[in-house]
């Protein structure tokens, strides 16, 4: 079956920091790729999507991630966080399979920013 | 554009009760979802719809039934409901066409079952 593996359940950092937060998927055909963030007591927002072209992408707020085909991964980075990173973070992925629009959450890694 | 609306954002039922949850996006999409978010386990398909008149199970579909008679209302319904379903529901719409389609997601709905 399709999954997806976020690793790191939870991480806490200190303002400054670098963030690099793991994602695997399991599924060897075409993929959409994307990074949604939830802010405590808010609805889930995406931080940027890959769909093809320059495995690098960029998002809002200074976060970009790589995808790297090779090694089934989508990892997201930022080089600085701050305290409002505090957020839960969901990689999800949607495999092309003609027909069908069905995205694979994560489980979610939920960092703290301490200030 | 108000986006992807939840009625209610908050319920308390009774093991048994039945409810409806509606799902209103004003974005002309034609992909629509309901997931349940539980801790530590991210976000679960319940069931989705690729079009109005269409619906089809995902991951998680056992105790809940949908509907989508309007192409902007995606309705999540609990014949009977149960403490397990006691969760956050979310409700997502996507355009459904060619490139990344992305999600937009609703603000959610907390379901506590006594």
């Amino acid at each position: 079956a399709q999954s997806v593996s976020q690793h790191n359940h939870h991480v806490i950092l200190s303002e400054a920091a670098s963030l690099e937060l793991g994602c695997n998927y399991s599924y060897g055909g075409t993929v959409n790729l994307f990074w949604y963030v939830q802010y405590p007591g808010q609805h889930l927002q995406l931080l940027l999507k890959y769909f093809s072209g320059d495995p690098l992408v960029k998002g809002i707020k200074g976060f970009e991630a790589e995808f790297i085909k090779s090694k089934f991964s989508f990892n997201l980075r930022k080089p600085s966080v701050q305290w409002s990173d505090t957020a839960e973070y969901f990689c999800a992925v949607m495999p092309l399979v003609s027909g069908t629009y069905k995205y694979i959450f994560g489980t979610g890694t939920r960092l703290k920013v301490l200030a | 554009n108000a986006g992807v609306t939840q009625t209610p954002k908050f319920r308390v039922l009774k093991t048994g009760q039945s409810m409806t949850l509606l799902c209103a996006q004003d974005m002309n999409h034609e992909y629509m979802y309901w997931y349940r978010q539980d801790p530590g386990m991210g976000l679960r398909l319940i069931h989705y719809s690729v079009g109005e008149g269409t619906t089809a199970k995902g991951e998680v579909p056992d105790g809940y039934n949908v509907s989508r008679l309007k192409k902007q209302n995606f309705l999540l319904g609990l014949e009977s409901a149960a403490p397990s379903q006691t969760s956050v529901y979310f409700c997502a719409s996507s355009y459904g066409g060619p490139g990344p389609n992305e999600q937009y997601f609703g603000p959610g709905t907390r379901l506590t079952v006594t």
